[in-house]
Order: structure tokens, then C-alpha cells, then sequence
């Protein structure tokens, strides 16, 4: 089975803090992914890699950076935690040849205080 | 762009009624079709896919058949358990993509 693994399933950081969410997965896939999920607004795509050390903006880049320096981690940085970035983030990988099944971490649910 | 526009929820059925949410799409070409399912305190996992026109997914009694000339994916069962509840979630992927386009999800409470 695939596994993609999400390094925290729940953190709390404060105001202004440089924030690290990490993801692995196990399965060799060339396609890893940020999205975050807020009620009401489904899940919305943050930033994506289709390589390492590559990387596209996805709708809501702002206050957000990525990093893929090897195949299977791909990792979400916020810069200066805000407020407004409290919300459940999931990653996901896939195959880049694949008709686009993605597979999902269980999600970090981040609060900034 | 591409977008998906799914039914607002929640949904609320009695053990054993019959499920249609509906989900409606807009792409140029021909965009994969998905259905996610997120169980509660899970990641989202996938339920069902069609690639082209006329497909029909199924998997666990659930079923969505691509329809290019409504431009929709509506998911249906004709029986639902209270294990069904949780939040379902429509997804295109276009052919020139990457990253799948969810809709907004659909919370689905099945009582017994």
C-alpha cells in the first residue's frame, strides 16, 4: 500500500514563528502536493512538485514556501505564522504518468495563536 | 479554469435510504473525474474514477457515471450504512495538469 506520512497530526505554534510541515512518501511517486481544508471552502491547492527541487504555485502561495530536495519528502514552510493560516494541511503524492489518483496523508491540523 | 461544483451539505438519510450527491464540472477537453471520500479524523482516500465520456465508477456500492453533455459526475447508493457517513469530496484533474480541483465537500450523516 501506499503510505504517505505527515510528520505531525497536530501542532500549535504562535504568531511569527517559521513553521515546518513535513511529508513522506514510500511509493517513489513523482508528484507530491500541499493543500489546505477549511470548512466551507473545500480543499485548495498551496504549492505542487512535479521533481525534485521543483515546484509550481498552486492557487493560495502566499505566506507559504516549499522545499523537495529528495524524491520522497516535500516539505511546507510558513514563513511568519499568521493567524489566518490555522487550518488542516494534507499532503498527497502521485505518479506523473498516472490519470491522476492521488494519494493522502491524514493531515496536520495547525492553530497559531 | 477548471472547477468543480458540488451540492452543499449535510446530507442527512435514515439507514438504508438511497444517496445522490451531485457534482457538476467545468474544463476544457477531457478531464479525469474522481470521487474522495475523508472518514472523520482520516486523510482523504479515493472512492471511485472515470476518465472519459460515458465511464462509470464503482466501488463499495457507490457509483458515478462521466456524462460530457451534462457535465456532471453525481455520485449514488442505493442503500446507505451508518459507515458511510463521513465527507465526500468531487475532483477533476485536466489532462494538461498536475494537481487535482476539488469541490467544496459534502458531509453525509447516515442515522441508524
Amino acid at each position: 500500500d501506499v503510505k504517505v506520512t505527515q510528520s505531525s497530526r497536530y501542532l500549535v505554534k504562535r504568531t511569527g514563528e517559521k513553521v515546518f510541515l513535513e511529508c513522506v512518501q514510500d511509493m517513489d511517486h513523482e508528484n507530491m502536493f500541499w493543500y489546505r481544508q477549511d470548512p466551507g471552502l473545500g480543499l485548495r491547492l498551496i504549492y505542487f512538485s512535479y521533481d525534485v527541487k521543483m515546484k509550481e504555485k498552486g492557487d493560495i502561495p502566499e505566506g507559504y514556501s516549499v522545499s523537495r530536495e529528495k524524491k520522497e519528502r516535500f516539505s511546507l514552510i510558513l514563513e511568519s505564522a499568521s493567524t489566518n493560516q490555522t487550518s488542516m494541511y494534507l499532503c498527497a503524492s502521485s505518479l506523473w504518468m498516472d490519470i491522476g489518483e492521488a494519494f493522502f496523508g491524514q493531515g496536520t491540523r495547525l492553530t497559531v495563536v | 479554469g477548471d472547477s468543480v461544483t458540488q451540492m452543499e451539505g449535510p446530507v442527512t438519510l435514515s439507514e438504508e435510504a438511497c444517496l445522490t450527491i451531485n457534482c457538476t464540472y467545468t474544463a476544457t477537453g477531457y478531464p479525469s473525474l474522481f470521487w474522495y471520500v475523508q472518514y472523520p479524523g482520516e486523510g482523504l482516500q479515493l472512492l471511485l474514477k472515470a476518465t472519459k465520456a460515458d465511464d462509470k465508477g464503482s466501488n463499495k456500492g457507490f457509483e458515478a457515471t462521466y456524462r460530457k453533455e451534462t457535465t456532471s459526475f453525481h455520485l449514488e447508493k442505493g442503500s446507505v450504512q451508518v459507515s458511510d457517513s463521513a465527507v465526500y469530496f468531487c475532483a477533476l484533474r485536466s489532462n494538461s495538469g498536475y494537481a487535482l480541483n476539488f469541490g467544496k465537500g459534502t458531509s453525509l450523516l447516515v442515522t441508524p
